[in-house]
């Protein structure tokens, strides 16, 4: 069974401060893996998108790396804003199919 | 590009009265959409994939006659939530799947989410 597991759970950070999240996946076979970041009350926007050959990928101020060995990423925030308060969800995807899995995703609250 | 929609965004119905939710691809045509909800605090749950043209596929446990989903062209699907329920109150959340003819093609089957509607239902 395809499975996705966060942590933690959630997080409370200081503005400024850096952090970084955890995300291990069952999906076989593996396609690929994705971020994204959802504001209470709105839908998922993605900001990473990685294959079984990338290991990191970067988009501003967020960093998602993949170990295709172990089956996890991270996601790593440099200088959290107060706008980076959402929940962030891991989502893989195996191949040949469309339907990904979801993980419970990690609600991060940026404190001032 | 990969702009998707819904309406309305926030909607409040009394308990036995239906409510349609639209969701729209804004630029690119959408052979495959999908419908999610999501309780709080929980992660997205798959109720349904609506192909252009075809019956929907439900997922176990969704009742596909409460639910009704219609994809009538490559930019549209709709879910109608009939004789609603309090307990059917959640964010309904569409996602559509570019398709290979006309419009952006999506890269690693990328599927783009539309923002969301917060269904309450008295």
């Amino acid at each position: 069974k395809n499975q996705v597991e966060q942590s933690p759970q959630s997080l409370i950070i200081l503005e400024g401060k850096n952090c970084t999240l955890q995300c291990n996946y069952t999906v076989s076979p593996f396609s690929n893996l994705r971020w994204y970041k959802q504001d209470t009350g709105r839908g998922p926007v993605s900001l990473t998108i990685m294959t079984f050959s990338e290991n990191t990928k970067s988009n501003g101020r967020y960093t998602a790396t993949l170990d295709a060995d172990t089956k996890q990423s991270s996601l790593h925030i440099t200088a959290s804003q107060l706008s980076d308060s959402a929940s962030y969800i891991c989502v893989a995807l195996s191949g040949g199919s469309y339907i990904p899995t979801f993980g419970r995703g990690t609600s991060l609250i940026v404190h001032p | 590009g990969a702009v998707v929609s819904q309406h309305p965004s926030r909607v409040i119905c009394k308990s036995g009265t239906s409510v349609k939710i639209e969701c729209r691809s804004l630029d690119f045509q959408a052979t495959t959409m999908f419908w999610y909800r999501q309780f709080p605090k929980q992660s997205l749950m798959l109720m349904a994939t609506s192909n252009e043209g075809s019956k929907a596929t439900y997922e176990q446990g969704v009742e596909k006659d409460k639910f009704l989903i219609n994809h009538a062209s490559l930019t549209l699907s709709t879910l109608t939530v009939t004789s609603a329920h309090p307990e059917d109150s959640s964010f309904y959340i569409c996602s559509a799947l570019p398709g290979l003819a006309g419009g952006n093609v999506a890269s690693y089957n990328e599927q783009f989410f539309g923002p969301g509607t917060r269904l309450t239902v008295l």
